[in-house]
């Protein structure tokens, strides 16, 4: 079984600032991919950036970069110099490596407001 | 990139009839798909899993008699929902992958209300 933890339901932030979402994960796979998605009111979900459990590296997509630490469990995603337009509901998800046959499971969302 | 398209993406309905929605890969093929409900304010809830050629497999508590899934081809799966009620109006977003370690992708999602 899976378990996705996102512990902020809502956070703020300045424009231009910035932000660090965060999620812990619990699983008993030995290999696994985690997802971060944004989802703007018009409820689309939009993929931002993944790490697979066995990178090297922390992954970076643009302005979003997620702060991986498998030995805490945790990958937190972080948002440089925030705009406007990143205001939205955030989720955490996650699922096995290796098969596209599994679902992804999701947290329970973090909702960010950006304020000018 | 790969797409997938759901369609419709909103629709009202009375109570006790019923509703089809669609969700198309548009670019690649999903032998899987998998269907999500999502109440205001809260995470997206796995209903089942859409597989082509076979059963769908439902989450528990989820009634397979009401959600109908078929997944006829490969690059489409339907979700019926049964004898609608109040109850059911919800958020349904259907989602695919291209394959293992890759991103999910997802419809637009419908928007049903059951009046």
């Amino acid at each position: 079984a899976q378990k996705i933890t996102q512990t902020q339901p809502g956070m703020f932030v300045q424009e231009k600032e910035a932000v660090t979402l965060d999620c812990t994960y619990d699983t008993s796979d030995p290999s696994y991919g985690l997802f971060w998605y944004k989802q703007p009111s018009s409820g689309e979900m939009i993929f931002l950036i993944y790490q697979g459990s066995y990178d090297q590296q922390n992954a970076t997509e643009g302005r979003y970069s997620l702060n991986f630490q498998k030995a805490r469990k945790s990958a937190n995603l972080v948002i440089s110099a925030s705009q406007l337009g990143d205001s939205a509901m955030y989720f955490c998800a996650m699922t096995p490596q290796y098969t596209g046959r599994r679902a992804l499971t999701f947290g329970s969302g973090t909702r960010l407001q950006v304020q000018p | 990139g790969a797409v997938v398209s759901q369609h419709p993406s909103r629709v009202i309905c009375k109570s006790g009839t019923s509703v089809k929605i669609e969700c198309r890969s548009l670019d690649f093929q999903a032998t899987t798909m998998f269907w999500y409900r999502q109440f205001p304010k809260q995470s997206l809830m796995l209903m089942a899993t859409s597989n082509e050629g076979s059963k769908a497999t439902y989450e528990q508590g989820v009634e397979k008699d009401k959600f109908l899934i078929n997944h006829a081809s490969l690059t489409l799966s339907t979700l019926t929902v049964t004898s609608a009620h109040p109850e059911d109006s919800s958020f349904y977003i259907c989602s695919a992958r291209e394959g293992p370690n890759t991103e999910a992708f997802f419809g637009q999602g419908t928007r049903l209300t059951v009046v």
